[in-house]
């Protein structure tokens, strides 16, 4: 399998619940991403690793977990949500920090918090 | 800090039309990246522009990298209905600690058939 892949597609959380977002790049990229989409906001970018080490926190709440245990994998962990975090989780990954070159992304986790 | 301003928001034409789209900022840039949204998918990357006043195509899609470096132009010629999607630009944000791409809010097209 190749490009990045994120599971689940869709996915309905309570606000009380704990849940996990997967990514997974058969790329070979030294640099992943977690992005946010909402409705008529640009992209928000929330964290960013390079070499399994995190590089950027962009004042993301701490109810967002992020874990990269290697190059190829990251998780979104998530846990007391809030109805206004539903959206589009994009995870990206590139060949560098940079992304001078552009991202790779995957197809998306669509979350609903009720 | 750095911000991506593009237009239109949204464009609604008939197929077989020509699409003209672009991108401004206040600060200049070194990289313009143009991205593809399809409905429920994630963002493609279609064409990377590196030099100002680089002109790059990519099949019906033409973009260009602004001599002053503060904007990038896209273009669809004679649209079909699967152009339909979200269209963004990028650039690096060099504000950011190890760099990043900040994206534009989108421009939206519908292709009528």
């Amino acid at each position: 399998e190749t490009g990045v892949t994120q599971t689940p597609r869709h996915l309905v959380m309570g606000m009380t619940n704990k849940k996990s977002l997967k990514c997974e790049q058969h790329l070979g990229h030294n640099a992943m991403y977690w992005y946010k989409q909402s409705a008529k906001k640009p992209l928000e970018l929330m964290f960013v690793y390079s070499l399994e080490e995190r590089v950027e926190n962009n004042s993301v709440p701490s109810r967002f977990s992020p874990e990269c245990p290697n190059s190829s994998h990251l998780f979104l962990h998530l846990h007391t949500l809030q109805p206004e975090d539903s959206a589009l989780y994009l995870c990206a990954s590139s060949h560098s920090p940079g992304g001078g070159y552009g991202y790779t992304f995957g197809s998306g986790t669509r979350l609903t918090v009720v | 800090g750095q911000q991506l301003n593009q237009s239109p928001q949204s464009m609604f034409i008939q197929e077989g039309e020509d699409v003209s789209m672009n991108c401004t900022s206040s600060s200049i840039f070194n990289t313009w990246l143009w991205y593809k949204q399809d409905p429920g998918e994630g963002p493609v990357l279609l064409i990377a522009l590196y030099k100002a006043g680089e002109l790059t195509s990519n099949g019906r899609l033409t973009a260009q990298f602004g001599i002053t470096r503060k904007d990038s132009f896209l273009n669809i010629s004679a649209s079909i209905p699967s152009d339909v999607g979200i269209y963004f630009c990028a650039g690096p944000n060099y504000g950011g600690s190890q760099g990043n791409l900040i994206f534009g809010k989108g421009t939206k097209l519908s292709v009528k058939p």
